[in-house]
């Protein structure tokens, strides 16, 4: 059955310190891996990933993918209180796109 | 622009009635999803559909149906609702499996 696990489930730091979140999956016939933000509402869009190595990046945040080892991390630097936030971690097989537990993230001033 | 819409927004039922959900896009999307959210358990998928006509379980389909009639449409029913589910549901379309999946803004359901 597929999976998608992500670590750690909470984190509390502060402001300025440096973020990294896990996702690892089990999936046949992977197709890509997103990360979404999720404050009140809706989920929001933050990286889509296909490809092993390669970096993608927006401003504070950027995460890479390994298609060998079967995980992903989103880094975050110079966090903010706006940071605050649940982070999704997603992935497509052909059809469907199952999601992890999700990390929450706290920021303190 | 509408994107996704979802109604209602918010429900109270109480135990054996029925509902439906709708969601709604105006993307052209062929994609189209309903997953539920409760505390500490991310986004469930309960069924989804990857086109007109079709659809499929996904992890957590029991005591749900739905129907895709027409392709911007994608009703998730409650035959007889019971309190495991209540939670916030949430529906979401993408142009396939290699793309942005967008969500709309929820449906909390309590059910009592």
């Amino acid at each position: 059955e597929d999976k998608v696990v992500q670590s750690p489930l909470s984190l509390v730091v502060h402001e300025g310190d440096t973020v990294t979140l896990n996702c690892s999956y089990e999936v046949t016939n992977f197709r890509s891996l997103l990360w979404y933000k999720q404050e009140k509402k809706a989920p929001t869009f933050l990286f889509m990933l296909t490809s092993s190595g390669i970096e993608k990046k927006s401003g504070r945040l950027s995460s890479i993918l390994d298609k060998k080892e079967l995980f992903s991390i989103l880094n975050i630097t110079a966090t903010q209180t706006g940071d605050s936030a649940i982070y999704l971690c997603a992935v497509y097989n052909n059809n469907d796109m199952r999601f992890g537990a999700g990390t929450r993230l706290t920021v303190k001033p | 622009n509408a994107g996704v819409t979802q109604t209602p927004k918010f429900r109270v039922l109480k135990t054996g009635q029925s509902m439906t959900l709708l969601c709604a896009q105006d993307m052209n999307h062929e994609y189209m999803y309903w997953y539920r959210q409760d505390p500490g358990m991310g986004l469930r998928l309960i069924h989804y559909s990857v086109g007109e006509g079709t659809t499929a379980k996904g992890e957590v389909p029991d005591g749900y149906n739905v129907s895709r009639l027409k392709k911007q449409n994608f009703l998730l029913g409650l035959e007889s609702a019971a309190p495991s589910q209540t939670s916030v549901y949430f529906c979401a379309s993408s142009y396939g499996s290699a793309a942005e999946a967008f969500f709309g803004q929820g449906t909390r359901l309590t059910v009592v």
